[in-house]
C-alpha cells in the first residue's frame, strides 16, 4: 500500500463506548498529525508528533487520546466521547523538516450517538 | 500568531471561465506555499505547490506568488463543474514542520 490509510472510515460508537482511530503512512515521513473538522467548518489542529515526540496538542479534551508507537504509526484513542466530537477525523504525514507539504489520508466519518 | 487568509465563498463562476481565488498570509518568514482541494466529506488533496516569486503553471492550474505583498493565488482555466470544491489555502515557514492552513474558499461551477 502507498500513501496515508485510516482505518475505520466510518464509526458509529455510543457516549461510553471506547473505540480507536488507526492511521498508517508508507511514505517514509517523520511527522505525522491528527485534524478534526466538523460539517462546515475549518481544519482543527489536534495534535502533531514528530519523530515520534508530541510537539504539538492544541487544547484537545482528555477524551481524545493519541499514540504514536512508531513513525509509521499514529492511534487516536476515543473514550466517553460526546454527539458535538461527531465529525471528520483527518490522518496527515510529511517530513519533519524541508519545504513539503501533508499528505492527508481519506479520513475516519465519526458519529457519536 | 500566524495567520492564513481566503475569503471563505461561495465564489460561483461559469463553465469555461477562469476562477481566481486568493490568500493573504502574515507571516514574512513564510517559504513555502500550497493548496490543496477539499470535495464535500473528503479529505484534503494537494494540487499545487510553489516557493518562488511569480507563477507556477500545471496543466489548468496556476499559482501565484507575491512575497512582498504576502499574496499567493490560484488560477482555474476552463473551469469545470468537476472543479467546484473548497480550496485551502496552506503557509509553512522555512524548513519547520509547520504549516498553517485557510480557512477555504468554496468554488462553485455552474454546467
Amino acid at each position: 500500500e502507498t500513501g496515508v490509510t485510516q482505518t475505520p472510515r466510518h464509526l458509529v460508537m455510543g457516549m461510553t463506548n471506547k473505540k480507536s482511530l488507526k492511521c498508517e503512512q508508507h511514505l517514509g515521513h517523520n511527522a505525522m498529525y491528527w485534524y478534526k473538522q466538523s460539517a462546515k467548518k475549518p481544519l482543527e489542529l489536534m495534535f502533531v508528533y514528530s519523530l515520534e515526540e508530541r510537539v504539538e496538542n492544541n487544547s484537545v479534551p482528555s477524551r481524545f487520546s493519541p499514540e504514536c508507537p512508531n513513525s509509521s504509526h499514529l492511534f487516536l484513542h476515543l473514550h466517553t466521547l460526546q454527539p458535538e466530537d461527531s465529525a471528520l477525523y483527518l490522518c496527515a504525514s510529511s517530513p519533519s523538516t524541508g519545504n513539503h507539504g501533508y499528505t492527508f489520508g481519506s479520513g475516519t466519518r465519526l458519529t457519536v450517538v | 500568531q500566524k495567520e492564513v487568509e481566503q475569503n471563505s465563498g461561495p465564489l460561483s463562476v461559469p463553465e469555461g471561465a477562469i476562477a481566481s481565488l486568493n490568500c493573504t498570509y502574515s507571516d514574512r518568514g513564510s517559504q513555502s506555499f500550497f493548496w490543496y482541494r477539499q470535495y464535500s466529506g473528503k479529505s484534503p488533496e494537494l494540487i499545487m505547490s510553489i516557493y518562488s516569486n511569480g507563477d507556477k503553471e500545471d496543466g489548468r492550474f496556476t499559482a501565484q506568488l507575491n512575497k512582498a505583498s504576502q499574496y499567493v493565488s490560484l488560477l482555474i482555466r476552463d473551469s469545470q463543474p468537476s472543479d467546484s470544491a473548497t480550496y485551502l489555502c496552506a503557509v509553512k515557514e522555512g524548513s519547520n514542520y509547520k504549516l498553517t492552513f485557510g480557512k477555504g474558499t468554496l468554488l462553485t461551477v455552474n454546467p
